[in-house]
């Protein structure tokens, strides 16, 4: 069974980036599909994006084209978002994920959820 | 505002049934599974119900998915107070190349 260890929680000031790392262990990391998921305080969950390892290639939700980086290293089975120009609406919980195998796109695993606060 | 629809909240006393509504349109829930996650406070989401109607490994058999159309529900059979959490409807959208969630509804057992 995968399970999915995120990095610690984070503060960061307006404009700048923040990295977390998501480390999968139990699973064949290469080939599955990780997503990003963020839920800010009081509110809903919110996809960001995904990546399969084995492809490379990471497709990021329209609303954070060009502020957000996803990546996954196959050589620590660990995957990377990185979300830059930070404001105070970025401040959430981040929660990396792994879609089920076959086409439902279920998210049968969750990390623990990181924690970013974005604040000057 | 949320690609799927939910309602905020619904509530029911205790050994009842309940049914929580996910509504959509042609590209996702129309084309695409519908799956259903519990979020405990502090937690994060856990698969209910995935392909609609499946229910994920160790669930118990008082939740129920079904789906027609553009539009899903989850009901809850039973209703016992450690029911009490956010529930999630969610889907894949051909549009928007993305999973899409539903509000989230907030279950209270009275």
């Amino acid at each position: 069974q995968v399970q999915l260890v995120q990095s610690g929680a984070e503060v960061q000031k307006p404009g700048s980036s923040v990295k977390v790392s998501c480390r999968a262990s139990g699973g064949t990391f290469s080939s599955s599909s990780f997503i990003w998921v963020r839920q800010a305080p009081g509110q809903g969950l919110e996809y960001m994006g995904r990546i399969i390892p084995i492809l490379g290639r990471a497709n990021n939700a329209q609303k954070f084209q060009g502020r957000v980086t996803i990546t996954a290293d196959k050589s620590t089975s660990t995957a990377y978002m990185e979300l830059s120009s930070l404001r105070s609406e970025d401040s959430a919980v981040y929660y990396c994920a792994k879609l089920s195998s076959g086409y439902s796109y279920a998210i049968d695993i969750w990390g623990q959820g990181t924690k970013v606060t974005v604040s000057s | 505002q949320s690609v799927l629809t939910q309602p905020p909240s619904v509530s029911e006393v205790p050994r009842q049934r309940v049914i929580i509504a996910c509504s959509g349109s042609s590209s996702n829930i129309g084309k695409n599974a519908v799956n259903w996650y519990q979020q405990l406070p502090g937690k994060p989401p856990k698969l209910l119900v995935y392909y609609d109607d499946l229910l994920a490994s160790g669930v118990s058999d008082r939740f129920s998915g079904s789906k027609s159309g553009t539009s899903a529900s989850l009901a809850i059979s039973g209703l016992q107070s450690e029911d009490e959490a956010d529930y999630y409807c969610a889907s894949w959208d051909d549009s928007l190349n993305a999973v899409v969630f539903g509000g989230g509804t907030k279950l209270t057992v009275l």
